[in-house]
């Protein structure tokens, strides 16, 4: 059975920096690509980046590009998102997805809380 | 980038009813590429249909899409109590952005 868990959700301050996890089982994870999709409170959803199954093609939405770093390690089966330069409008739920076009499984989610 | 609004923003129906859930997008895309999911409090979404005539893993036969150009319909054929929830259409055809609908509420009447 197919399983995401992110992780490393947490309050940080405006500016801060923060890196997601998304662990991910019952699946061959190197040949599947992946996406980062996150969802403020209350709102839609905002896909954010993707990335290929061996990281050669990666996108980014152009609310967090030349912020948010995606990367991947396939020896750990992990995904990962590298978040700097945080504002309060990336106060939000942010989903690892499965992307087999289209993106199929979803994590249950971690919550990043910016605010001073 | 292909901008989809849905329509209406809310949608109160009963029960056995028939529901119809529209999204228009801003330049031509293939429904190859266009997936719809559903959304309930506190939960992950969770793809329903996609491409011109699949359903996801589980996925019961009374949901359904269809459209063309700009034009794209979810149509639940009889509705079920559990499928009461927020629905999004989301384009995945442009890989420099992928973009979603801001969501339908599919609400008890």
């Amino acid at each position: 059975e197919v399983h995401l868990v992110e992780s490393g959700g947490r309050l940080v301050r405006p500016g801060g920096s923060l890196r997601l996890s998304c662990t991910a089982t019952g699946f061959t994870f190197n040949t599947y690509s992946m996406s980062w999709v996150r969802q403020a409170p209350g709102k839609g959803l905002e896909w954010l980046s993707y990335i290929s199954s061996i990281s050669t093609t990666i996108y980014y939405a152009d609310s967090v590009k030349g912020r948010f770093t995606v990367s991947r390690d396939n020896a750990k089966n992990s995904l990962y998102l590298q978040m700097n330069s945080l504002r309060a409008e990336d106060t939000a739920v942010y989903y690892c997805t499965r992307d087999g076009r289209p993106s199929d499984y979803w994590g249950q989610g971690t919550l990043v809380t910016v605010s001073s | 980038e292909i901008v989809l609004t849905q329509s209406p923003g809310t949608l109160s129906l009963s029960p056995g009813e028939r529901a119809t859930l529209s999204c228009r997008a801003s330049q031509s895309l293939s429904i190859t590429y266009l997936a719809w999911y559903q959304q309930k409090p506190g939960r992950a979404p969770r793809l329903l249909v996609y491409g011109a005539s699949s359903r996801a893993t589980g996925i019961p036969d009374r949901f359904s899409s269809s459209g063309s150009g700009t034009d794209f319909t979810l149509t639940i054929s009889r509705l079920e109590p559990e499928d009461f929830a927020v629905y999004y259409c989301q384009q995945y055809g442009s890989e420099l952005m992928y973009t979603f609908g801001q969501g339908t509420k599919l609400e008890i009447k």
